[in-house]
């Protein structure tokens, strides 16, 4: 049973287009994230959710939206995709709001053409 | 700010050769360290981790000790196995929403 899962693994679409990514986790924690890792395996946060309210804001466009329905599930939702937010997106959650471990996601690879 | 720097990759070592990959970073106060590994299609996973100055983190043969006077977290393994071959990303993070500053991320390649 994966702890921490995505969809889609793999995403391709055309400029302009709204896309969202779903991440759940099954691992009772309190605290999820979204990291982009661009195409030089840069790693950055991006967001960070604690029992569905949001903690952490990167200075991230507001084109990307995330949505916590519940605390097992952080989506995010890209609208007016640019040739730039081409990456791979990670999900995460963790135990704790301050940081334990991290659990990752196995990324989702967004190509935006 | 707060950032982390990792040598440049790819490194490529022989099967039981030794391994450094050296990590530097520039914090104020007092972060906590980890190591993460990336192997191939998967995300990243926690190797060891380090919460204070001269503390030791290990895992799997793995080991990296937390050097606060040279702000450096270099992780080292005595003798390499071919499984080993990943990306090793050094990072650091405060007690602060769980935000982790990554390095840039160095790939290994172990060859037979």
């Amino acid at each position: 049973d994966t702890a921490v899962s995505q969809t889609p693994k793999y995403l391709v679409t055309q400029m302009g287009n709204d896309k969202s990514i779903k991440c759940e986790q099954n691992l009772g924690h309190d605290t999820m994230y979204w990291y982009k890792q661009d195409s030089k395996k840069f790693l950055k946060i991006m967001f960070s959710y604690n029992n569905k309210e949001l903690i952490i804001n990167e200075t991230v466009p507001n084109r990307f939206s995330p949505k916590s329905p519940d605390k097992a599930h952080l989506n995010l939702h890209i609208n007016s995709l640019e040739l730039g937010d081409s990456a791979v997106y990670f999900c995460a959650s963790s135990q704790d709001v301050g940081f334990g471990e991290l659990f990752f996601g196995e990324g989702s690879r967004l190509t935006v053409l | 700010g707060n950032s982390v720097t990792q040598m440049e990759g790819p490194v490529t070592l022989s099967e039981e050769a030794f391994l450094t990959i050296n990590c530097t970073y520039t914090a104020t106060g007092y972060p906590s360290l980890f190591w993460y590994v990336q192997y191939p299609g998967e995300g990243l996973q926690l190797l060891l981790k380090a919460t204070k100055a001269d503390d030791k983190g290990s895992n799997k043969g793995f080991e990296a000790t937390y050097r606060k006077e040279t702000t450096s977290f270099h992780l080292e393994k005595g003798s390499v196995q071919v499984s080993d071959s990943a990306v090793y990303f050094c990072a650091l993070g405060y007690n602060q929403g769980g935000k982790l500053i990554f390095g840039q991320g160095t790939e290994l390649s172990v060859k037979p």
